[in-house]
């Protein structure tokens, strides 16, 4: 099955430790993208990269960092930097950065900081 | 900067009754937009679309959204709801960024409660 894949669902961490995300896509898509989902304040985007080794802050990228070795894969980092990381994240690709493709999402993993 | 603005946070409506759920952006050049419905426990997906020609589009499962480009706008409707669209449901926004690649912008959601 084609698809976005993101692991795991659910992650809890302590306090003042860095944690990271992971994201594998088998579509082919060269963009993708990592948002963060608060209730009430729908998706904010964090990051986004449209092809391998190139990626761009979105508007909530303090405190995350990212990397695009791969074309599938797109892993998130939480660090220590960001002030209030519990929250649901959810990671899209599309085809490419165009304005005229849609975006796929994965299931999400949701991140408590305790 | 591009934004998308959905102003109605909870609507709860009874089966059978119409839907119309707002949808602003504030964007001069060409957009694209997208209506995506994320039901209980699912992941998002693609309700519909807009990218060019007729300005009424439709969707999966009988929703419908008109691009209104003098009003900014791309309300999603739908004549007779079910149950089954309690859901949550977010307009976004993909604007031609001549100085920086695009990027897809999402509004707030509007939760939509559908009472049996």
């Amino acid at each position: 099955d084609g698809g976005i894949t993101q692991s795991p669902k659910y992650l809890f961490r302590k306090e003042g430790q860095n944690v990271t995300l992971s994201c594998e896509q088998n579509l082919n898509h060269d963009a993708m993208y990592w948002y963060r989902q608060d209730p009430g304040q729908g998706l904010r985007l964090i990051y986004y990269s449209q092809i391998v080794n190139d990626f761009q802050k979105g508007d909530i990228a303090e405190g995350y960092s990212v990397s695009r070795e791969k074309k599938e894969s797109f892993p998130l980092t939480v660090t220590s930097a960001q002030k209030n990381p519990t929250a649901f994240y959810l990671c899209a690709s599309s085809i490419n950065l165009g304005t005229d493709t849609e975006a796929f999402f994965g299931q999400g993993t949701r991140l408590t900081v305790v | 900067a591009q934004s998308v603005s959905q102003h109605n946070h909870h609507v709860i409506l009874s089966e059978a009754a119409s839907l119309e759920l707002g949808c602003n952006y504030s964007y001069g050049g060409t957009v694209n937009l997208f209506w995506y419905v994320q039901y209980p426990g699912q992941h998002l997906q693609l309700l519909l679309k807009y990218f060019s020609g007729d300005p009424l589009v439709k969707g999966i499962k009988g929703f419908e959204a008109e691009f209104i480009k003098s009003k900014f706008s791309f309300n999603l409707r739908k004549p007779s709801v079910q149950w089954s669209d309690t859901a949550e449901y977010f307009c976004a926004v993909n604007a031609d960024q001549r100085s920086s690649a695009s990027k897809i912008i999402f509004g707030s959601g509007t939760r939509l409660s559908i009472r049996p």
